[in-house]
């Protein structure tokens, strides 16, 4: 599975958008892009993926560039409830489907009021 | 809908002593996943179910680890015997996997284990 890299750490401003980026330059034509978020003391969240075009839901928004080398994780009005540790995955997906989520050291962003 | 549940919740036992955990996924999920994450990193995957056969356990400290998966439901993880390096969160994760389909993960609480 190709690796990914994330920023140590970033601050964002309460109800500002959250510009969360991650590089995975090896990435292979059948790995997706997932987002999870750990918010202490408990287990990860799901929060989107995608493979190439870019993906909205409720919780954030994904944009992954043409070459798929990179994408950005938005969250579009942090809130405090936000503050968190957030991995970027890529993850094989096949007939079989057992492709491993591979967790890195993510990003810690801190939403400060 | 019920989430994946864990249990104990905090755990503390000597080394070399020896400690199960014990997780019941959602109801229908085929896959399971168990992973340790030691403070301040993120989860390591340790091993890797699909239904009640092995799809990974690559990650698995096999001299002392050991997890199985009866009838493809609950799944229990036991160390034996603790060295002090295994204190950590024990997470357990389920997920509905289809062909193709990516299928989200859905994590327990945890069992906090320290091993003094």
């Amino acid at each position: 599975d190709a690796k990914t890299t994330q920023p140590t750490s970033m601050d964002c401003a309460e109800g500002r958008a959250a510009n969360l980026p991650c590089n995975h330059s090896t990435i292979s034509g059948n790995e997706y892009v997932y987002w999870y978020r750990q918010i202490h003391s408990q287990g990860p969240q799901y929060i989107i993926h995608g493979l190439k075009n870019n993906e909205t839901n409720e919780m954030a928004s994904l944009i992954i560039t043409e070459d798929r080398k990179s994408s950005t994780l938005i969250l579009p009005h942090a809130t405090l409830r936000d503050t968190a540790v957030y991995y970027c995955i890529v993850r094989v997906l096949g007939s079989s489907n057992t492709g491993k989520l591979i967790f890195g050291q993510g990003t810690t962003l801190q939403v400060k009021p | 809908e019920a989430g994946v549940a864990q249990s104990p919740r905090y755990k503390i036992i000597e080394k070399r002593q020896s400690v199960a955990f014990w997780c019941n996924p959602i109801s229908g999920h085929a896959t399971l996943y168990w992973y340790q994450q030691i403070l301040g990193q993120g989860p390591k995957l340790l091993i890797q179910f699909q239904n009640n056969g092995v799809v990974d356990d690559s990650q698995l400290p096999k001299d002392r680890f050991s997890a199985e998966r009866l009838k493809g439901v609950d799944s229990t993880l036991k160390i034996q015997p603790a060295k002090l390096e295994d204190s950590a969160v024990y997470l357990c994760a389920s997920s509905l996997d289809k062909p193709w389909v990516a299928g989200e993960l859905f994590f327990g609480e945890g069992s906090r284990l320290t091993v003094l």
